[in-house]
């Protein structure tokens, strides 16, 4: 069947240091998008991308950025890790044609 | 810009006690209105879609309807199963395929 997975699901790091959050879909989707998700706020988009090296910036992506060289993939990388971006992180794909979006996991992402 | 907005924002009932969850919206030009049901740690998981105003979809103890402005989640005689945190999205006529979510609903079904 097909999915999308997130790893890791679970990740503690430090301040300033770059991480990479990985996301991978079967659904040979083009489009993916990238979450956080904290309270008082809901779902946040940060990027999004419509195909092969193809990337969008969304409202919340100071701090964070995306690369697509493949359909499948779509990893977030936090340049410099900070506080403020301890969340919980969902990856999403659609179809071109479609707008429902089929949601990851998540990673919870504690920066200390 | 397009808007969303859930109420309330969380409901207590007892089962078998039917509810709905209201999900007020201000778009541009719709292109559908999405739930979704959201589990504690885990990704929300789609559950309808509706494209216009009128139109009704139904699973199990869950039916969405969809007015020009709002949509509503009726529960009919709820089960402990169905406690969980519902969100409500809209697809707006220039999202070019981008959500715009509320904060959710959170439902707790007591026995």
């Amino acid at each position: 069947d097909a999915e999308i997975t997130q790893s890791p699901r679970h990740k503690i790091t430090e301040t300033g240091r770059q991480v990479t959050l990985a996301c991978h879909q079967t659904w040979n989707h083009n489009n993916m998008f990238w979450y956080r998700q904290d309270l008082g706020h809901g779902l946040r988009l940060i990027h999004y991308s419509y195909g092969v090296q193809d990337t969008n910036k969304g409202e919340v992506s100071d701090g964070y950025s995306v690369s697509r060289s493949n359909t499948e993939d779509l990893p977030l990388t936090l340049e410099s890790a900070a506080s403020s971006q301890t969340s919980v992180y969902f990856c999403a794909s659609s179809e071109s044609s479609g707008d429902t979006q089929y949601f990851g996991p998540g990673t919870r992402l504690t920066v200390l | 810009e397009d808007q969303v907005t859930q109420s309330p924002e969380a409901l207590r009932l007892q089962e078998g006690e039917s509810s709905s969850l209201n999900c007020s919206y201000t778009v541009s030009g719709l292109r559908g209105l999405f739930w979704y049901r959201q589990d504690p740690g885990k990704g929300p998981e789609f559950l309808f879609t509706l494209y216009s105003a009128g139109e009704e979809k139904e699973k199990e103890r869950l039916k969405a309807t969809l007015t020009k402005k709002e949509s509503f989640l009726h529960i009919t005689a709820p089960k402990p199963e169905d406690s969980a945190t519902y969100l409500c999205a809209l697809a707006g006529g220039t999202s070019y395929g981008k959500l715009t979510f509320g904060q959710g609903t959170i439902l707790t079904v007591h026995p």
